[in-house]
């Protein structure tokens, strides 16, 4: 399978525990995205990358969460001090931007998401 | 700033009939719209999306959307329901280019009855 894959599927943590998820977007894809699902919304920006780059920054990203993607390729996502309300799915998606300049808006292909849940 | 509104969080309707889910948009600029469908342990999948060419838009699967400026609304159709349509069905606006970040509705989660 070539799509974008996300490790684990599923994480249960105690509350204060540390959580690292991972993200393997599509190979040649060059923009990789983080997003937020809790029960009954909509998905939720987080931030993004071009390449090794972290281009953006959601209000949602407090001083707790950080991600990298050191190589661009792969990302992660740790979340320090878990709280109850870190609980959601978290998603990775990737997209390639033309070297034309235009963006290629909204072609987002998304991972199935990692389920976190802090007790 | 943009946002999006999904006027139905559930909507059911009977196998082989028409499908409608209602989205009304607010965006300061000219958006870029998308209807993305979810299905259970499934990832989010781009069923159709408009920017700024035909405003009547062709997806997978038989869907299709029209912008209506005039009303803000980017509605999904599709003439006959399956039930693989069975799924959660989003409505997206970014900014037209250069803004990677989606905004995403709540929602609607399309129940097909047999």
């Amino acid at each position: 399978d070539t799509g974008v894959s996300q490790d684990p599927r599923h994480k249960i943590t105690k509350r204060g525990q540390n959580v690292t998820f991972r993200c393997d977007p599509i190979s040649e894809h060059n923009r990789l995205y983080w997003y937020r699902q809790t029960l009954g919304q909509g998905p939720e920006f987080l931030t993004y990358f071009q390449n090794e780059a972290q281009l953006e920054k959601s209000r949602l990203l407090s001083d707790r969460f950080s991600a990298e993607r050191p190589k661009g390729s792969f990302s992660t996502l740790e979340i320090q001090r878990t709280e109850q309300g870190d609980s959601a799915m978290y998603l990775c998606a990737s997209s390639l931007r033309g070297t034309s300049g235009r963006a290629n808006t909204g072609e987002l292909f998304f991972g199935e998401g990692s389920r976190l849940t802090v007790l | 700033a943009q946002s999006v509104t999904q006027l139905d969080s559930h909507v059911s309707v009977s196998e082989g009939t028409p499908v409608l889910l209602r989205c009304n948009y607010s965006s300061s600029y000219s958006p870029s719209l998308f209807w993305y469908v979810q299905h259970p342990n499934k990832g989010l999948q781009l069923l159709l999306k408009y920017t700024s060419a035909a405003t009547l838009v062709k997806g997978i699967n038989g869907f299709e959307a029209e912008f209506k400026k005039s009303e803000t609304s980017f509605h999904l159709t599709k003439p006959s329901a399956h039930m693989s349509d069975a799924a959660e069905y989003f409505c997206v606006v970014s900014l037209p280019f250069g803004n990677e970040k989606l905004t995403f509705g709540t929602g609607t989660r399309l129940t097909i009855i047999p």
